[in-house]
């Protein structure tokens, strides 16, 4: 059964103290590793999808990394308008191409003016 | 901007009542998740369809939840009878076959309290 973990559950930042956010992955084979942001009271908002290690994507202010085991979002200088709870997901790939994705618990980040 | 629309956004309802959730997903999108968020247990998938056929439920009690998608337009989640463990948001979600390059969309949920 696929597994997403991520750390931390929650941090809080400076304004432009810049870090990481982490999402550790077991899944027998990978199809895809989704970065979502998520403000209260919304659904998720697509950020990224990474495919295969190595692979980084940058979108303002973040980027993501993978590896075979985890990814990484690394979020420089960041603004309080950052603030939002990130949610990475996988999704296998599977003979039946079930698309389902398996979400983590999501990093609640708060950054301080 | 295309979005998924969620009806109604909030619910309260007493135990025992039958709850109907509607999603409106992207037009054009083929795939169509629901899922359910609560604090303990995060964001659960309980049901799937691509073009309109259920590919996995295995997420969704069956003895009082069902999902349809009478057409391309409208995809529903059902709930009866409704217990107060039902107490969750629901989000819908749409995209195209595996996601690729734009991600799926979610809607804004509906939240559901069951007293």
């Amino acid at each position: 059964e696929d597994q997403v973990t991520q750390s931390p559950e929650a941090l809080r930042l400076q304004e432009g103290e810049s870090s990481s956010l982490n999402c550790s992955y077991t899944v027998s084979g990978l199809r895809g590793l989704f970065w979502y942001r998520q403000d209260p009271g919304k659904g998720p908002e697509f950020l990224f999808t990474l495919y295969s290690a190595g692979e980084e994507k940058e979108k303002e202010r973040l980027k993501a990394t993978l590896t075979k085991k985890e990814s990484f979002l690394h979020i420089t200088a960041p603004k309080p308008e950052d603030s939002a709870t990130y949610l990475c997901a996988v999704q296998e790939a599977s003979n039946f191409g079930n698309e389902k994705l398996t979400f983590g618990t999501g990093t609640r980040l708060t950054i301080i003016p | 901007d295309a979005r998924v629309t969620q009806t109604p956004r909030h619910k309260v309802t007493e135990m025992g009542q039958e709850v109907t959730m509607r999603c409106q997903p992207i037009l054009g999108h083929n795939t169509v998740f629901w899922y359910r968020q609560t604090m303990m247990q995060g964001l659960e998938l309980l049901a799937y369809f691509r073009n309109r056929a259920p590919l996995d439920d295995s997420g969704m009690p069956k003895d009082r939840f069902s999902a349809e998608m009478p057409d391309a337009t409208l995809a529903t989640l059902k709930i009866q009878p409704s217990e107060p463990r039902d107490s969750a948001v629901y989000f819908c979600a749409s995209g195209l076959v595996l996601g690729q390059r734009d991600g799926y969309t979610f809607g804004s949920g509906t939240r559901l309290t069951v007293v």
